[in-house]
């Protein structure tokens, strides 16, 4: 079976500094794919990034990083130079080959102090 | 561009009762799924369709029903509402939802009293 663990339910970081959330990840196909997603209080769900599981390379976007350690089955996101308007929950998501179903973690929520 | 659009974004039904939502996926996608997200359950997958046709459900009951028309705009019902069915509701427009990103509408939430 399919599982996504997010060990961290809260997370504070200082504004301008680097934050990691944490994801793992458990599934038996050869093929998946690794998602972040971020949902602020009014409810929707904001894509960050993408990685698959053959892409040889990091995925980044912006501030934003996926530090996928594929042997580990880890899928932690980076976000660097925190600012006050990353406070949110953020979701970690996996598909796994050949289905269009999303699996998401429980989530962490993430506060930025001033 | 215009993002997925997911109609209404708040309503309030009573037990028993029927609700339709509605969501426009981004132009050129052919493929929607919707969520379930409440706070006991987390997100939860309900459908995916593409190209008008249901490739993949979720473990929920008949009561909530789907369908995706040919301009990919996808509806989902629920029928014989009850307490439990209040959640947000959410849409996933992608290209193809078996590759590559999946983009979500703000959502439906729904309650019901």
């Amino acid at each position: 079976a399919q599982k996504i663990t997010q060990t961290q339910p809260g997370m504070f970081v200082q504004e301008k500094e680097a934050v990691t959330l944490d994801c793992t990840y458990d599934t038996s196909d050869p093929s998946y794919g690794l998602f972040w997603y971020k949902q602020p209080s009014s409810g929707e769900m904001i894509f960050l990034i993408y990685q698959g599981s053959y892409d040889q390379q990091n995925a980044t976007e912006g501030r934003y990083s996926l530090n996928f350690q594929k042997a580990r089955k880890s899928a932690n996101l980076v976000i660097s130079a925190s600012q006050l308007g990353d406070s949110a929950m953020y979701f970690c998501a996996m598909r796994g080959q050949g289905t269009g179903k999303l699996i998401f973690g429980q989530g962490t929520t993430l506060q930025v102090k001033p | 561009k215009a993002g997925v659009t997911q109609t209404p974004r708040y309503l309030i039904k009573t037990r028993g009762q029927q609700v339709t939502l509605s969501c426009s996926p981004i132009s050129g996608h052919r493929s929607v799924s919707w969520y379930q997200q409440t706070p006991g359950q987390g997100l939860q997958f309900l459908f995916e369709y593409f190209s008008e046709t249901q490739r993949n459900k979720g473990n929920f009951p008949g009561r909530f029903s789907g369908r995706q028309f040919s301009n990919s705009r996808s509806e989902m019902n629920v029928s014989t509402l009850e307490l439990g069915d209040s959640a947000l509701y959410l849409c996933a427009s992608s290209l193809d939802a078996r590759d590559g990103e999946l983009f979500f509408g703000e959502g439906s939430r729904l309650t019901v009293l």
